[in-house]
C-alpha cells in the first residue's frame, strides 16, 4: 500500500521557537495532504487540508498565522508550529490522498510526530 | 455538527477472548463509517468500512454493521490475538466529502 512518512517522529524544543514537521508520500504523489492533531485521550481533530501549490484551508478555531503549512510539492507537505507554547504540546499526524480518489477510503497516514514544548 | 462516541480503554482481554469496542455517531444525512487501526509506532490504516445502513464491513477477522436505527458501528471480533493489540478509531464521513470525524480511540491489549 501507499506509504506516507513523517519527520521527526518526536521532537523537544524551547518555548518562543518554531518547529517544522515534514510529511511525505513515499510512493505516490499526493495533490491533497491533511494535517490532524490529538490532545490525550482526545479524538484526532483535523487542522487543516493542503491542496499542493495553492492555499490550505484551515478548520474553524485553528490559527493559521500560528500553523504554517507549506504544500510546495506533490509529495512534501510541512506544518510549521510557530512560537511554540506548552499548550502546542500534541500528537501531530499528516494523511495524504491519491490522486482523483480523495476520499477516506484512499486517505494515508503517516506516524505521527509528538512535539513537546517546555 | 457530527461527532463519534467511542467506549474509554483501555480495553484488556486474554488471547481468544471475544471483543467489542462501542462506536455511535452523531450526524446528518446518510455519512460512511469507518474504523481505522493504529499499530504502535505507525500510522493510522483503514481496517473497514460501511457505506450504506445495514452494510457490514469485515477485514482480518473484524468485522462491524451499520446501523442506522441505533447510529451504532460496533466492531467485533470472535477471538482476538495478541498482535491485535492497538488503537482502534471509530471514524465518519459524508459521501463525495475528504473529511474524517473520529472518535477518541480505545486502546486494545491482548495479553497471552
Amino acid at each position: 500500500g501507499a506509504v506516507v512518512s513523517q519527520h521527526p517522529s518526536r521532537v523537544i524544543c524551547k518555548s518562543g521557537t518554531s518547529v517544522k514537521i515534514e510529511c511525505r508520500s513515499l510512493d505516490f504523489q499526493a495533490t491533497t495532504m491533511f494535517w490532524y492533531r490529538q490532545f490525550p485521550k482526545q479524538s484526532l481533530m483535523l487542522m487543516a487540508t493542503s491542496n499542493e501549490g495553492s492555499k490550505a484551508t484551515y478548520e474553524q478555531g485553528v490559527e493559521k498565522d500560528k500553523f504554517l503549512i507549506n504544500h510546495a510539492s506533490l509529495t512534501l507537505s510541512t506544518l510549521t508550529v510557530t512560537s511554540a507554547h506548552p499548550e502546542d504540546s500534541s500528537f501531530y499526524i499528516c494523511s495524504a490522498s491519491i490522486p482523483g480518489l480523495a476520499n477516506p477510503d484512499t486517505q494515508y497516514f503517516g506516524p505521527g510526530t509528538r512535539l513537546t514544548v517546555l | 455538527g457530527d461527532s463519534v462516541t467511542q467506549m474509554e480503554g483501555p480495553v484488556t482481554l486474554s488471547e481468544e477472548a471475544c471483543l467489542t469496542i462501542n462506536c455511535t455517531y452523531t450526524a446528518t444525512g446518510y455519512p460512511s463509517l469507518f474504523w481505522y487501526v493504529q499499530y504502535p509506532g505507525e500510522g493510522l490504516q483503514l481496517l473497514l468500512k460501511a457505506t450504506k445502513a445495514d452494510d457490514k464491513g469485515s477485514n482480518k477477522g473484524f468485522e462491524a454493521t451499520y446501523r442506522k436505527e441505533t447510529t451504532s458501528f460496533h466492531l467485533e471480533k470472535g477471538s482476538v490475538q495478541v498482535s491485535d493489540s492497538a488503537v482502534y478509531f471509530c471514524a465518519l464521513s459524508h459521501t463525495g466529502f475528504q473529511k474524517l470525524v473520529f472518535g477518541t480511540g480505545t486502546r486494545l491489549l491482548v495479553s497471552p
